[in-house]
């Protein structure tokens, strides 16, 4: 079965440092995958998707991820952290059976310091 | 910029109530999701829905729930007697097509089952 999974729960960092945020997915294909954030209140925003191509996509917000076929993994970057990035993260994978359904990851939650 | 709209922001009701959730797509869009997240849980897919009709639901989209398009506009979810497990955050997305594009969501619709 596809699962998404963050090992992740919660993870704090310092304003201005680098961030990496973990996603492993199982997925018997070629998957695609996504990063979407839910800051306080508000719904989900896609900050970026791989479908193929290039396993480094860049997104926005200054994010990025690494697509990595033998590791299972769609890590989230980003080289220097701000303030306003604190919030939740949710990593996904588009499910089988050509509905469009998202499965999701349970979800990181970031915060940061001054 | 178009975007998902989903009302009402919250809504409390007492249990065994029915309750209705709007969702407006992005005009476009061709498939119609519901998710929910339960607070400090992952976002689950519930229904999916095209051409009218449901293409995909899970195990908890059960004989409670009902999705409809009445007018080429809204889509919405009622639940027919909320049960306290109900009480969950409320996402409606849309997708404009399946290959290779993502998923909008709203702004969601906090459920309260009192």
């Amino acid at each position: 079965a596809q699962s998404v999974t963050q090992p992740d729960i919660h993870i704090t960092v310092s304003e201005g440092a680098s961030l990496e945020l973990r996603c492993n997915y199982s997925y018997g294909a070629t998957p695609y995958l996504f990063w979407y954030v839910q800051s306080p209140g508000q719904g989900l925003q896609l900050l970026l998707k791989y479908f193929s191509g290039d396993t480094l996509v860049q997104g926005i917000k200054g994010f990025e991820a690494e697509f990595k076929r033998s590791q299972s993994s769609f890590n989230l970057r980003k080289p220097s952290v701000h303030w306003s990035d604190a919030a939740e993260y949710f990593c996904a994978v588009l499910g089988s059976g050509n509905t469009g359904k998202l499965i999701f990851g349970q979800g990181t939650t970031l915060q940061v310091k001054p | 910029e178009p975007e998902v709209t989903q009302t009402p922001s919250h809504q409390v009701t007492q249990m065994g109530q029915e309750v209705i959730l709007r969702c407006v797509p992005i005009s476009n869009h061709l498939y119609f999701y519901w998710y929910r997240q339960i607070l400090g849980q992952k976002v689950e897919f519930l229904v999916s829905f095209y051409n009218n009709e449901i293409s995909e639901k899970s195990e908890i989209f059960d004989d409670q729930f009902s999705v409809e398009r009445p007018d080429g506009s809204n889509f919405t979810l009622k639940i027919r007697s909320t049960k306290l497990e109900d009480s969950a955050m409320y996402f409606c997305a849309s997708v404009p097509l399946l290959q290779e594009t993502e998923a909008f969501f709203g702004q969601g619709t906090r459920l309260t089952v009192v």
